[in-house]
């Protein structure tokens, strides 16, 4: 199995800051992903991470607002840009394994002020 | 496209007592199903998942979903509820490289 670690584990930002989260993991992946957790909600998918190539968006994500890098097999960044209070939120970072096996890190979460 | 409904987003037993959270999918593709809990503040465990193979998975702590082509349905149940067991339940259907999750089941467990 895969281990998925994350950082920063939580951030307090101000309004207009962008914010970088590092997604590791420990053993050979094939896709990688990220999600996004408001409070008190379910988990929304905001785009796969891809090696070497632009990241692939669901539909109300854009690259401006969450640009995302993966420079090789087994780290993904996701920058969440000029935030608002709106962009709180827990964001977790996935990946899966070569028998297509989901883990899931721990998450990242944000507060907006 | 696949789509995933929680058809309870709060389940409240007795500790001792029977748990049942329903879950039903729709997928354009052979789907592969998966329960992950979410105790507060900690990250995703994978309960249980179905991949095409017997169509009753047994998962950990006890838990068990028995996968209905015919109502496109993978509720999850347990025997008998623990104390520990309260937590948020998410059903999710994968089919293809991403997965899309359901609401949320949250259960509590009374003394």
């Amino acid at each position: 199995s895969a281990v998925i670690s994350q950082k920063p584990s939580r951030d307090i930002c101000q309004r207009g800051t962008s914010l970088t989260i590092q997604c590791q993991v420990d053993s050979q992946v094939t896709m990688m992903f990220w999600y996004r957790q408001q409070p008190g909600q379910s988990l929304t998918l905001i785009a796969t991470a891809n090696q070497g190539s632009e990241a692939t968006y669901e539909s109300g994500f854009v690259i401006d607002k969450f640009p995302i890098s993966r420079p090789n097999l087994t780290f993904s960044t996701l920058t969440v840009s000029n935030m608002s209070p709106e962009d709180s939120s827990i964001y977790l970072c996935s990946a899966t394994d070569l028998v297509y096996e989901q883990f899931f890190g721990p998450g990242t979460r944000l507060t907006v002020l | 496209a696949q789509s995933v409904t929680q058809l309870d987003s709060h389940v409240s037993v007795s500790e001792g007592t029977p748990v049942l959270l329903r879950c039903n999918y729709s997928s354009s593709y052979s789907p592969s199903l998966f329960w992950y809990v979410q105790h507060p503040n900690k990250g995703l465990q994978l309960l249980l998942k179905y991949t095409s193979a017997a169509t009753l998975v047994k998962g950990i702590n006890g838990f068990e979903a028995e996968f209905k082509k015919s109502e496109t349905s993978f509720h999850l149940t347990k025997p008998s509820a623990h104390m520990s067991d309260a937590a948020e339940y998410f059903c999710v259907v994968t089919g293809g490289n991403d997965m899309r999750f359901g609401a949320g089941t949250r259960l509590t467990v009374k003394p």
